[in-house]
């Protein structure tokens, strides 16, 4: 099945800097990519997410960069603030149905200092 | 509009006890899910639904049950706790499909001990 990994479990960076994300997965065959973002003592919101015929996508401070080749994708964040301190989830599926799962990464830690 | 709403927050139970999580969502989505995250997990799925009277198996279904009488309502039953169910778990509903455009509620967190 589907392998979903995030590299640093942390990531501390200070204010106004930028921030990347990485993720990587197992399965080729995979075309669907969300990242989720989970505050304190909340559920995981979708914040942007891309599809294999696509490389880039942006939404404001976001975007999301997909290497199907390598198989890895990755989230930036410009001009970072503390309120995008959370845990970011990235995760994967294949398939075209609706009843495609996703398979979700571990979580990384993003800390914005002030 | 509440979005996916999930009861109780938090639970404490014994080994052997059973228990029902409520999940309610008011945007008459067809897709609903469970999932449980554990520390240095991610989120694991538990069981689907793909419409009313339609449930299936996710990823680590034993020990829980699910029904879906409504469109609104996705109930997870534990049928006798275990300590290894304690975890947090989260409902999600969504109208395009199990893995697209995912609604989360804000969780409940559950101890067996």
């Amino acid at each position: 099945g589907e392998n979903v990994e995030q590299h640093p479990s942390t990531l501390s960076v200070q204010e106004g800097d930028s921030a990347v994300i990485k993720c990587t997965y197992s399965d080729s065959a995979s075309n669907y990519f969300p990242w989720y973002k989970q505050e304190l003592g909340k559920g995981p919101q979708l914040i942007i997410d891309i599809r294999s015929n696509v490389g880039e996508k942006k939404d404001q401070r976001i975007a999301v960069t997909l290497n199907k080749t390598a198989k890895h994708f990755s989230l930036h964040i410009t001009e970072t603030q503390p309120e995008d301190s959370a845990v970011y989830f990235c995760a994967a599926s294949k398939g075209t149905g609706a009843n495609s799962k996703l398979t979700f990464g571990k979580g990384i830690t993003l800390s914005v200092r002030p | 509009n509440a979005g996916v709403t999930q009861t109780p927050k938090f639970q404490v139970l014994k080994t052997g006890q059973s228990m029902t999580l409520q999940c309610a969502q008011d945007m008459n989505h067809e897709y609903m899910s469970w999932y449980r995250q554990d520390p240095g997990m991610g989120l694991r799925l538990i069981h689907y639904s793909v419409g009313a009277g339609i449930t299936d198996q996710g990823e680590v279904p034993n020990g829980y049950n699910v029904s879906r009488s409504t469109t609104e309502d996705f109930p997870l039953r534990l049928l006798s706790a275990a300590p290894s169910q304690t975890s947090v778990y989260f409902c999600a509903s969504s109208d395009r499909g199990l893995n697209e455009k995912l609604f989360f509620g804000s969780g409940t967190q559950l101890s067996v001990l």
